[in-house]
C-alpha cells in the first residue's frame, strides 16, 4: 500500500492565485520530502521537512507538516506558468527507510 | 554539467529483446538507484547500491540485473523484454541512504516502450 498518497490528484488554477498539495502518510516519519517534475523530466527536490518542524519556507513555497493527523501540505503562493508539474510527497518506510513516493498531484497553472 | 545522466533517453524496441540503460553520476555520492514510474506517475524503487554493493532489491523479476562497475555508474541490462516492462526508468542517487533524509538526485529518465 502506498505510503504517501497526494491529494488532489489534479488542479489547475490561473496564474497568480495560490496552489495547496496535501499529503497523507500512514506510518510514523522522521521525515517528509517534496518533489516536482516537470512533463518529460527527471524528479527534482523541493524541500525536506523534519518530524520536529511544523512549518518550513523556500522561496513561495510553504510546507506544513502535522505528525498528529500524518499528513503535510505543499503551498505554493502567487503561482506562475512555470510551476505547472507535477508534484509529490516522499516519506521514508519500514525498517529500511526506503523513500515512498506518492502518485503526485498535477498542477496546471494558466496563464 | 549533468548530475545524474542515463542513456538512452527513448527506446523502442521489440518483445523478447535484450536491452540497456546506462546511467553516472558526477556528484560523489555512496548511493545509487533505479526507479520505475507507470503510466499512472507510480513510482517504485527497484535497486539501490551503496558503494558498489546491492542493498535494496525488490520484487522485481530476476529479467532485470542491475550493474555498478563503481559507485559513480549503475546500469540496468532488462532480459527478454516484456510489454508490460514499458515505462519510464529513472536513475538517482543521493549523498548516502535515503531514509536518513538525504536529498535524492534524479536523471531525466529513459522511456522505454517494448512492441
Amino acid at each position: 500500500s502506498q505510503q504517501g498518497e497526494e491529494d488532489p490528484q489534479a488542479l489547475s488554477i490561473q496564474e497568480g492565485e495560490n496552489a495547496t498539495m496535501n499529503c497523507s502518510y500512514k506510518t510514523s516519519i522522521n521525515n517528509l520530502q517534496w518533489y516536482r517534475q516537470n512533463s518529460g523530466r527527471g524528479l527534482v527536490h523541493l524541500i525536506l521537512i523534519r518530524s520536529n518542524e511544523r512549518e518550513k519556507h523556500s522561496g513561495r513555497l510553504r510546507v506544513t507538516l502535522d505528525t498528529s493527523k500524518k499528513s503535510s501540505s505543499l503551498l505554493i503562493t502567487a503561482s506562475r506558468a512555470a510551476d505547472t508539474a507535477s508534484y509529490f510527497c516522499a516519506t521514508p518506510s519500514g525498517n529500511t527507510g526506503k523513500l515512498i513516493f506518492g502518485q503526485g498531484t498535477t498542477l496546471q497553472v494558466k496563464p | 554539467d549533468t548530475a545524474v545522466s542515463q542513456t538512452p533517453k527513448y527506446l523502442v524496441t521489440q518483445m523478447g529483446n535484450d536491452k540497456s540503460i546506462k546511467c553516472e553520476q558526477n556528484l560523489g555520492h555512496d548511493t545509487m538507484y533505479w526507479y520505475k514510474q507507470d503510466s499512472k506517475k507510480f513510482l517504485k524503487i527497484m535497486f539501490s547500491y551503496n558503494n558498489k554493493e546491492l542493498i535494496i532489491n525488490e520484487t522485481v523479476p530476476n529479467r532485470f540485473s542491475p550493474k555498478s562497475p563503481d559507485k559513480a555508474h549503475l546500469n540496468l541490462h532488462i532480459n527478454s523484454l516484456e510489454l508490460g516492462d514499458s515505462a519510464v526508468y529513472f536513475c538517482a542517487s543521493s549523498q548516502a541512504w535515503q531514509g536518513s533524509g538525504n536529498t535524492i538526485y534524479f536523471g531525466e529518465g529513459s522511456w522505454l516502450t517494448v512492441v
